[in-house]
């Protein structure tokens, strides 16, 4: 496999702008999931897909955040109106089907700068 | 909710010694996995070892061993002969297994500490 792919893998964007990050998943992979993680800091966990649904978010994921996964492939994350408080590594996982503690396999993660 | 704990921030290793690595959590599920993730500088997090609660038996893979003790809630990783590239930042995290063994699946997030760097000397 190809692992996860994350882009941009950097993003610089003034306060109040919009923003939107894509991850493709491994390919055979349903279940993926978005963590955001602050410098210094373990990732926390923001939202996660099965296939196309979302079926869990955190309450990290104010009403500024939306999340997509249209046709159960890749995903895309949008900001509005970003804050300085937004400035993390987003960073997107995805799992294989099934039980059994299944590895999540991580991406290299989109760094985002508020300035 | 579960919490994970890893009051470690930097730990440091000679070459070729070992090395143990804290964690603890709380949860007040019975049924879950526990894992620790390694996440070298300016790259993607990697798997290094889980550990499923209701087996007993301590986990290892190669250099890497878990001192898992339920009762206690403490989840340690030991590396034996450290070696360079090693070094990281490690991350303890826990995942609910709860439905799972009735047949039904649980989403499978993950909630992590906050982290330890580990530095490895030559």
């Amino acid at each position: 496999d190809t692992g996860v792919s994350q882009n941009p893998r950097h993003k610089i964007t003034k306060r109040g702008q919009n923003v939107t990050f894509r991850c493709d998943p491994i390919s055979e992979h349903n279940r993926l999931y978005w963590y955001r993680q602050t410098l210094g800091q373990g990732p926390e966990f923001l939202t996660y897909f099965q296939n196309e649904a979302q079926l869990e978010k955190s309450r990290l994921l104010s009403d500024r955040f939306s999340a997509e996964r249209p046709k159960g492939s890749f995903s895309t994350l949008e900001i509005q109106r970003t804050e300085q408080g937004d400035s993390a590594m987003y960073l997107c996982a995805s799992s294989r089907p099934g039980t059994g503690g299944t590895e999540q396999y991580f991406g290299p993660g989109t760094r985002l700068t508020v300035t | 909710a579960q919490t994970v704990t890893q009051s470690q921030p930097e730990m440091s290793v000679q070459e070729a010694e070992t090395v143990t690595l804290s964690c603890t959590y709380d949860t007040s599920e019975s049924d879950y996995y526990l894992f620790w993730y390694k996440q070298p500088p300016s790259r993607q997090m990697i798997l290094v070892i889980r550990q499923e609660a209701y087996k007993q038996q301590n986990a290892t893979e190669n250099r890497f061993s878990v001192n898992f003790q339920k009762a206690a809630k403490s989840f340690s990783l030991k590396i034996s002969d450290s070696q360079l590239g090693d070094a990281a930042m490690y991350f303890c995290a826990y995942r609910s297994a709860i439905g799972e063994r009735a047949g039904g699946t649980s989403y499978g997030k993950l909630t992590f500490g906050q982290g330890t760097i580990l530095t490895v000397h030559p």
